[in-house]
């Protein structure tokens, strides 16, 4: 059963272009959430998704970041006019529907961007 | 609010000795908590979770965590480290209010086993 996957693993971008990070969650996982590590820091809380619908996006800045969640396909975090701050690694997580087991999130191995 | 605290930013053990990475925590209602490790360039990796039930959860790798509801933590242990353990372990708690499933995670800790 494969694991959470993401793409790339590594994206540079210049600032002003757009950045599209890609996550399939695992087999059987219907939950999909972004969160984002900044250098030297833990991990904070972006957005959580299920398909097609965006059920907590609390922690999404307020401009120029958007997720989705298609009924078919990756889930897709996208980052419009990147600036130089945006440069993190980016964590995709999913987990199972409802039920207790629905708590546990397993990680993606995550996007490094670079803005330059 | 909820948070999570981790008051340690490095351990330091010698291999074969007993590890401790501290977790306290502050949420309303009842705390569902979690233990991550990540290696270098990696995701995280899941490593043990308190829902409910026994108060001492056993993990992955022969990890173990006390949940002690008075002091509000959550402690990472294990009776044996081994190199192999060095790693950032973050603590994490569930948010709590609405349909949210976020989790909420402290800082890190590095934990240097030394041989």
């Amino acid at each position: 059963n494969a694991g959470v996957m993401q793409n790339p693993r590594h994206l540079v971008r210049r600032r002003g272009q757009e950045a599209r990070l890609r996550c399939s969650p695992m087999k059987g996982h219907s939950h999909v959430y972004w969160y984002r590590q900044l250098p030297e820091e833990g991990l904070k809380f972006m957005v959580y998704l299920q398909k097609e619908n965006i059920i907590d996006e609390s922690g999404m800045p307020k401009e120029r970041f958007s997720a989705e969640f298609p009924k078919e396909g990756p889930s897709i975090l996208r980052i419009q006019q990147v600036v130089r701050g945006d440069s993190a690694a980016y964590f995709c997580a999913s987990s199972p529907g409802p039920g207790l087991s629905s708590y546990e999130q397993y990680f993606g191995p995550g996007t490094r961007l670079t803005v330059t | 609010a909820q948070s999570v605290a981790q008051p340690e930013d490095q351990v330091n053990v010698a291999e074969g000795n007993p590890l401790t990475v501290k977790c306290t925590y502050s949420v309303s209602g009842n705390p569902y908590l979690f233990w991550y490790v990540q290696y270098p360039n990696r995701g995280l990796q899941f490593l043990l979770k308190y829902i409910t039930g026994d108060n001492l959860v056993k993990g992955s790798y022969g990890f173990e965590a006390e949940f002690n509801k008075s002091q509000t933590s959550f402690h990472l242990k294990k009776p044996s480290a081994l190199v192999s353990d060095s790693a950032l372990y973050f603590c994490a708690v569930r948010g709590v209010g609405g349909a949210t499933n976020k989790l909420i995670f402290g800082t890190g800790t590095l934990l240097a086993v030394q041989p």
